[in-house]
């Protein structure tokens, strides 16, 4: 089975733009997970799709927003960008057909720069 | 608010030790907990899942333990090899869905 593939890999935006990053999940897994990485905060949770719908929700400003499609592929989405939302941003998915909570499988990241 | 810690931060030993890396958590009520490997610049790798109900899981030369009561989990590496060199981080998971809350991670460095 194909990992979980994350595109674009690397990203260089100006302060105030928007970005869209996108996740494709194993086959067959319904839940899709975004994470930030950076250096002063570590890893942090941003929003859960389970069956296109939002299941969790971390801290984050609504800048930050999500959605999933019917074939669980997802989307993130950042507005007016601010050089803080530097980072690398982890997508991760999970089967859930056993467990409410079950092992999440990462994919590689998209690094994304604002300048 | 969940709160997880590893301890220590970075480590180094010689090739062909054990070794025992640390997290603890400050919410015991968990649904699970996850240890991943990550390379420098890469994404997350999964290494052992404990449920909640479970008290150890072991893969290879990893083993991990889970103590709820006290809010903690142990790492154990037998025989340590250069190629373990990354950063471990453990994560816990409070609720029903995946949203983890991720220790600062322990950057493990063994050296040949």
């Amino acid at each position: 089975k194909a990992g979980v593939t994350q595109t674009p890999r690397y990203l260089i935006k100006t302060r105030g733009q928007q970005v869209t990053l996108s996740c494709s999940p194993i086959s067959g897994h319904r839940s899709v997970s975004w994470y930030q990485q950076t250096p002063g905060q570590g890893l942090q949770f941003l929003f859960e799709y389970f069956s296109e719908t939002q299941r969790n929700k971390g801290n984050f400003p609504g800048r930050f927003s999500g959605r999933q499609f019917s074939n669980s592929r997802s989307e993130m989405n950042v507005s007016t960008l601010e050089l803080g939302d530097s980072a690398l941003y982890l997508c991760a998915s999970s089967s859930q057909l056993v467990r409410v909570a079950d092992t999440q499988y990462f994919g590689p990241g998209t690094r994304l720069t604002v300048l | 608010k969940q709160e997880v810690t590893q301890i220590p931060a970075a480590l180094s030993v010689p090739e062909g030790e054990n070794l025992v890396l640390n997290c603890s958590f400050t919410d015991s009520a968990i649904y699970n907990l996850q240890w991943f490997r990550q390379d420098p610049g890469k994404g997350l790798t999964s290494l052992l899942l404990i449920q909640s109900s479970q008290r150890e899981q072991t893969s290879g030369r990893l083993n991990a333990s889970l103590d709820k009561s006290s809010g903690r989990s142990t790492l154990y590496i037998a025989a340590s090899q250069p190629g373990d060199s990354a950063t471990y981080l453990c994560a816990v998971s409070n609720n029903a869905g995946n949203m983890l809350t991720f220790g600062g991670g322990t950057r493990l460095m063994v050296k040949p």
